[in-house]
């Protein structure tokens, strides 16, 4: 079983629509996660950390159950430029030398 | 700020031949790291430093060598260059104590034939 596993998509979605992303991770002493974006041909860049509370950050919504050791990325009124691929990224923790965990990536397509 | 730079941008290696990617990075972060990227693959960290002088293997590191002489360098070497290393290298800082957030140089994109 992949420590991080996400839907590869593509998700083909219009803009205006809502859009979300789930991810799976294998470790429950996982301590830290995170989701990030890589534009195509591009470097990943952090799009936002995720709390165990929940967090909103404009259109987009982060959720974590760890009891489940699932993540979420809720996407609403889908831009063209929110196009991109969003990686779940665990951090394994202290015992793991806080090395981080990168899941393949989903693929999202926004189109006009 | 440039951040984290990465040399060179685009290469094409012959099988057996060496190179260094160069890793560079101004934000004074202790914590650097090596990634390889395949189509369809997440992330695989091929080595790792938490500071000068100390380097660490990751998940993927044969095939690979590094040293980190200084704070704000981190090369990569291949020595013998084979197909399976086909790849875009990324290059990565963050900081220590807290900061968890890290930041990616532009990628090395090689091929080996």
């Amino acid at each position: 079983r992949k420590e991080v596993e996400q839907d590869p998509g593509p998700f083909n979605v219009p803009e205006g629509a809502t859009v979300a992303f789930n991810c799976t991770y294998s470790n429950s002493a996982s301590q830290s996660f995170f989701w990030y974006r890589q534009d195509c041909r591009k470097e990943p860049k952090l799009l936002m950390s995720v709390y165990s509370s929940g967090n909103e950050d404009g259109r987009f919504t982060a959720q974590l159950n760890r009891a489940s050791q699932y993540i979420s990325l809720l996407i609403r009124d889908s831009k063209l430029s929110d196009s991109a691929t969003y990686l779940c990224v665990v951090n394994g923790g202290w015992e793991y030398g806080n090395k981080l965990v990168f899941g393949a990536g989903t693929i999202l397509r926004v189109k006009s | 700020n440039a951040g984290v730079t990465q040399t060179p941008k685009f290469r094409i290696l012959k099988i057996g031949q060496s190179m260094t990617l160069q890793c560079t990075q101004d934000m004074n972060h202790n914590y650097m790291y090596w990634y390889r990227q395949d189509p369809g693959m997440g992330l695989k960290l091929i080595y790792y430093s938490v500071g000068a002088g100390i380097t660490d293997k990751g998940e993927v590191p044969n095939g690979y060598n590094v040293s980190r002489s200084t704070t704000e360098d981190f090369p990569l070497r291949l020595e013998l260059a084979a197909p399976s290393q086909t790849s875009v290298y990324f290059c990565a800082s963050r900081e220590s104590g807290g900061g968890e957030t890290q930041y990616f140089g532009p990628g090395t994109r090689l091929l080996v034939l």
